[in-house]
C-alpha cells in the first residue's frame, strides 16, 4: 500500500507570495493533520481535519488555511509569505477511530518550503 | 510548560550497543498516548513504537522497546543492537485522549543520535 504523499518536494517562494502544499493519505485513512517543522526543532501542529470538518487548529495565523476533499486529500495554503515560514511541512493521516481511541499518525516525506 | 521534554540534544553508541533516549511528559488526561518517531536527515518521520496510557506492559517492536515509568511521566525509547543506520533524530511525541481520535501530536524537541562503527 502507497504511503502519505505530499507534493511538490521542494518549493523556493519569495516574501508576500502565497503557496499551496498537497497531501494523499494513506487509502482507508480520513484524518489529515498538518505539521511545520523549523530547522532544529520538533514538529508543531497546525489543523487537523476529519471527514472533511476541521477538527484542530494550532497557534499560528490567518495566513495559514487548509482544507480536505471528498477523498480525503488534502491541501495547506500560507499567505503573504514571511521569511520565519521557511520550513519542512509534514502532513500525517491515521485511522478513523471512535472517542478516546488513539492510534499512530502516519507522516509524508515533507515539502521543503524555502522563503526568500 | 513543555508537555514533552527531551533532555538529551545528542547521544552517541558504539554499533551493536544497546543504548536509552530519555522522554518525560505532563498532562492531566487520564487518557493519552506516547509516540517515538525516527527522522532520517531525508526529513521522513518514521513511526516507531506506540503505548498507551492504559496498557499494562512495555510496548516492544523488534529491536525497539518503551520503557513506561507512568508514576514517573517518563516513556524512554531503548533501541538494542545499534546499527549504523539508526543514526538519525529521534522524537518523542504525546497525544492526548481529549477530543477523541482527532487529538493533535505534540512533540519534543528531539535528540540526534549517533552510531560510531
Amino acid at each position: 500500500d502507497a504511503g502519505v504523499t505530499q507534493s511538490p518536494t521542494h518549493l523556493i517562494k519569495t516574501r508576500g507570495q502565497q503557496v499551496t502544499l498537497r497531501c494523499s493519505p494513506i487509502s482507508g485513512h480520513k484524518s489529515v493533520s498538518w505539521y511545520q517543522q523549523v530547522l532544529g526543532q520538533g514538529p508543531q501542529f497546525i489543523f487537523q481535519y476529519y471527514e472533511k470538518e476541521e477538527r484542530g487548529r494550532g497557534n499560528f495565523p490567518d495566513r495559514f488555511s487548509a482544507r480536505q476533499f471528498p477523498n480525503y486529500s488534502s491541501e495547506l495554503n500560507v499567505n503573504a509569505l514571511l521569511l520565519g515560514d521557511s520550513a519542512l511541512y509534514l502532513c500525517a493521516s491515521s485511522r478513523p477511530g471512535r472517542q478516546g481511541v488513539i492510534y499512530e499518525q502516519y507522516f509524508g516525506p515533507g515539502t521543503r518550503l524555502t522563503v526568500t | 510548560a513543555q508537555k514533552i521534554t527531551q533532555t538529551q540534544p545528542g547521544m552517541f553508541v558504539q554499533e551493536k550497543e544497546a543504548v536509552t533516549l530519555d522522554c518525560t511528559y505532563d498532562t492531566s488526561d487520564p487518557s493519552y498516548g506516547l509516540f517515538w518517531y525516527k527522522q532520517p536527515s531525508s526529513g521522513e518521520m518514521i513511526f516507531l513504537i506506540y503505548q498507551g496510557s492504559y496498557d499494562q506492559q512495555n510496548a516492544t517492536e523488534g529491536r525497539y522497546s518503551l520503557n513506561f515509568q507512568k508514576a514517573r511521566k517518563s516513556a524512554n525509547l531503548v533501541i538494542s543492537a545499534s546499527q549504523l543506520g539508526d543514526s538519525a533524530m529521534y522524537f518523542c511525541a504525546m497525544r492526548e485522549g481529549r477530543g477523541g481520535s482527532q487529538g493533535n501530536l505534540i512533540f519534543g524537541k528531539g535528540t540526534k543520535l549517533s552510531v560510531k562503527p
